[in-house]
This record gives C-alpha cells, structure tokens and sequence, in this order.
C-alpha cells in the first residue's frame, strides 16, 4: 500500500514567493495532520483535518500560512509570502480512527529553503 | 494531553535489548501511550501504543506499570538501524480528534 505522499522532497526559494506543498493521505484514512519540524522548535502540530474539515488549526504560525483540503485525498499548506525563518521540514501525516486509538502515519517530508 | 518525561540520550550495545523509560505521571484514565521513532531524515514511524495491558508487536514490546505513571519501550534485538529518536507520547483516545503531540524524545544510539 502507498503510505503519504508528500511533494515536492525539497524546494528552495526565496524571500517573499509563495511556496505551495502538498499531500496526498493514505486511502481510506479520515485525518490528515500538519506539522513543522526544526532544530529550535522540535516537531510542532500545524493543523489538523478531520473528514476534509478543519478542526484545530492553533499551531498555525501566522496569517501567512493556510491550509485546505479539498477532498479526502489531497491537502496543500501555503505560505504566502515565505521568510528565512520558514525553513523547515514540513510532513503531512494521516490516519483512521478505530474506536479510541488514532495511529498516525507519516510521509517523508517536505524539505523547505527560504533565502 | 498529559506530558511525557524522557531521557535525553541512551546508548545501547548492538544485539543487546535496548531498554527506554518514559513517566507520564499526570496521565489519566483514557489516555493512550505512543511510541514513534524518527530515523534521521526521515517521518516519523509508529511503533506501538496500550494503554493498560503490556503489549508486544514485531518491532518492540511496551510495559506499562499497573498505576499507569511510566512505561518502558524495549527492543529485543537492538541493530545499527534502531539509531533513532524515540517518542513517547501520552493522548487522549477520542478517536479522530485524537491528535500527538510530540515531545523531545530520546536519542537511541545503537554502537557497534
């Protein structure tokens, strides 16, 4: 089975461009997550999507990031306009919830440069 | 979600079991407990979870004392390819709004 899929592996851009990444969740699966990793910060939960619907998007940094997912098999994470410090590796994750247990699975990444 | 307490690093032997502690004193009755580990470069991989029982999959095995307030992932077998850092993570069973959220973890290094 394919796991998450996440484009592109790597982008490097500069200052003030719009930088688009996506996901592609698991088949099947119901939630898809968000998060940020960096040396300073660890891995922070950006947001979260429960059957394509927002549920907790507090971990979002600020209005220069968005998120939407327009159907159960893709989602996209926008920053508009992306600075230095959004240099990170940003994985989307997903799963489906079976009684009280919600394993998550995660992608590979998206490495992000900003000069 | 209650918070979890790790080492910051352990060392293990190569073929030896490998042998990580974690407390999560302020856990509470519905509350899961997860371990991921993330292989540098890469996602994070599930690796197991319980919540009362011990419990044991192809990868590790899971203690959990009786009161709850710590746990104890263990790999039987450790290999070089275990170097990784382990997450122990505490959440709240409630299904799809179930989200983890992850700590510091520890630094598993496996030597040679």
């Amino acid at each position: 089975d394919a796991g998450v899929i996440q484009s592109p592996r790597h982008e490097v851009t500069e200052m003030g461009q719009e930088v688009t990444l996506r996901c592609k969740p698991i088949s099947g699966h119901n939630s898809l997550f968000w998060y940020r990793q960096t040396m300073m910060r660890g891995l922070e939960l950006l947001i979260y999507f429960n059957n394509n619907v927002p549920i907790d998007d507090s971990g979002m940094p600020e209005d220069r990031f968005s998120a939407k997912m327009p159907n159960a098999s893709f989602s996209t994470l926008k920053i508009q306009p992306s600075e230095p410090r959004d240099s990170a590796v940003y994985f989307c994750a997903s799963s489906r919830a079976r009684g009280l247990v919600n394993t998550i699975y995660f992608g590979e990444g998206s490495w992000l440069t900003v000069v | 979600d209650a918070k979890t307490t790790q080492p910051t690093s352990m060392d293990c032997a190569e073929g030896r079991a490998a042998n990580l502690p974690c407390n999560h004193s302020t856990i509470s009755g519905n509350e899961y407990v997860y371990w991921y580990r993330q292989i540098h470069s890469q996602g994070p991989q599930y690796i197991i979870h319980g919540l009362k029982n011990n419990e044991t999959n192809e990868m590790a095995s899971l203690i959990i004392t009786e009161d709850r307030k710590s746990s104890t992932l263990i790999l039987p077998h450790a290999t070089l390819r275990d170097t990784a850092v382990y997450y122990c993570i505490v959440s709240w069973g409630g299904g799809a709004t179930n989200k983890l959220i992850f700590g510091t973890g520890t630094l598993l290094a496996v030597q040679p």
